[in-house]
């Protein structure tokens, strides 16, 4: 199995602001992805790190709203930029050690965007 | 696109009884995941299977290993710590290794 570490837990932020989530993992991964899950809903895909290049999005987030940087296989940072009040969800990072393998999640990010 | 169906999208039990959790996909699938979202929002991997059943204590997870289009999540004895969110997440069987969620099964479990 993975575990995944996440920071901030939660955080408050005022509209307009940015704010940096950092995903760790306690072993080299080879996909790591992020996840969005807004209050009483599923959660939904936002992209996939990929280490050493550029994260390949969903349909719905792009790289200006939500960069995301992976330098290695075992870090990976998802920034919120421009915050908005419709930002306010949990974000989780996730990976696998395989291509089909056993999917694990990290405690998650609360964020509040007032 | 993938569709993941989950069945009830709510249940409230007693403590004591015996459930059942489905999850349904509309194509065939390479696996499934089985999770349990507490109330604080942290999400536990319960089971994941690439075919036949797994058991773990009360709990006791089957896929569909012919038509790869069907799961279940059984619960016996349910207790109050059963309480939360069930997930099923699926990986599809054509090459793409992203895993659909379906929405959701919120489990109530009363003394």
């Amino acid at each position: 199995s993975v575990l995944l570490y996440q920071k901030p837990n939660r955080d408050i932020c005022q509209s307009g602001t940015s704010l940096k989530i950092q995903c760790v993992a306690d072993s080299q991964v080879v996909s790591m992805f992020w996840y969005q899950q807004f209050q009483e809903q599923s959660l939904m895909l936002m992209a996939t790190a990929n280490e050493g290049s550029e994260a390949t999005y969903e349909s719905g987030f792009t790289k200006d709203k939500f960069p995301i940087s992976r330098p290695n296989l075992t870090f990976s940072t998802l920034t919120v930029n421009n915050a908005r009040p419709g930002d306010s969800s949990i974000y989780f990072c996730s990976s696998r050690t395989g291509l089909y393998a056993e999917q694990f999640f990290g405690p998650g990010t609360r964020l509040t965007v007032l | 696109g993938d569709q993941v169906e989950q069945s009830p999208s709510a249940l409230s039990l007693h403590e004591g009884t015996d459930s059942a959790l489905r999850c349904n996909f509309t194509t065939t699938m390479r696996s499934v995941q089985w999770f349990r979202q507490n109330s604080r929002g942290s999400l536990i991997s319960l089971f994941y299977l690439a075919s036949g059943t797994k058991e773990n204590g009360r709990l006791k997870s089957a896929f569909d290993s012919k038509e790869r289009r069907y799961s279940t999540l059984h619960i016996r004895d349910a207790q109050l710590e059963d309480s939360g969110t069930y997930f099923c997440a699926d990986m599809a069987n054509y090459g793409n290794e992203k895993i659909t969620f379906g929405a959701g099964t919120k489990l109530t479990i009363k003394p």
